[in-house]
């Protein structure tokens, strides 16, 4: 809803720089994980996926980043734009069909 | 095409009411998932559905919530003698997946519910 990521950490970035967010996951045993970007009033919209053979996956201006040693995950936005601005969250699959999602960053883009 | 469906898109209750939150994933998915998200916190899951089955239920609070999707289409979340600690956004989301293999899920918008 309106009020999502109220008390979430916040990434303020100037319009057409690059923005990465950072996520630490908690089971080494997940081999799927996936980026999601929240906009106020609505529900998670897909961004990109990654499974756990890789390292590296790239879509249209993002980029995920997988480290398995250390168990973390970063996207990285390249020229964010205001439309960026929004609440992102990694998820991450594991025995399960159910997502475990982190507790999400706010991104905001200065113009 | 649609995408995933959530009706209504706010309820408010009193406590101790009955309340149904309706889902209508996209058409041809298998999977569905319910979860829940609180102020401030990513969504929690409750309760996955492959096609009319409850597949999983661990994430459902207590027996006050109950779930349904008669013809694996449709689902049904439903709350009894709802509790102010059940105000939160529902969020409800659809998968093409028929094994784990591959499980991007859709969300819908949520159900914002608001118990007084």
């Amino acid at each position: 809803g309106e009020s999502v990521g109220l008390h979430l950490p916040t990434l303020s970035v100037q319009e057409g720089d690059n923005s990465i967010i950072n996520c630490a996951y908690s089971n080494s045993a997940s081999d799927y994980f996936i980026w999601y970007k929240q906009e106020s009033g609505k529900g998670p919209q897909f961004i990109i996926d990654i499974r756990s053979n890789m390292d590296k996956r790239q879509g249209q201006r993002v980029t995920v980043l997988l480290n398995k040693t250390v168990k973390h995950l970063s996207l990285q936005i390249a020229a964010t734009q205001p439309g960026d601005s929004a609440v992102y969250f990694c998820a991450e699959n594991n025995a399960g069909n159910m997502l475990t999602f982190g507790g999400g960053t706010r991104l905001m883009v200065k113009p | 095409g649609a995408g995933v469906s959530q009706t209504p898109s706010n309820k408010v209750t009193e406590k101790g009411k009955y309340v149904e939150l309706r889902c209508d994933p996209i058409s041809g998915h298998t999977a569905l998932y319910w979860y829940r998200q609180s102020l401030g916190q990513g969504p929690e899951f409750l309760i996955y559905f492959q096609g009319t089955g409850a597949a999983d239920d661990s994430g459902l609070p207590n027996d006050r919530f109950f779930a349904v999707r008669p013809e694996g289409s449709v689902s049904t979340l439903k709350i009894q003698r709802t509790e102010r600690g059940d105000s939160a956004v529902y969020l409800c989301a659809s998968s093409p997946a028929r094994d784990r293999s591959y499980n991007e899920q859709f969300f819908g918008p949520g159900t914002r519910l608001t118990v007084l």
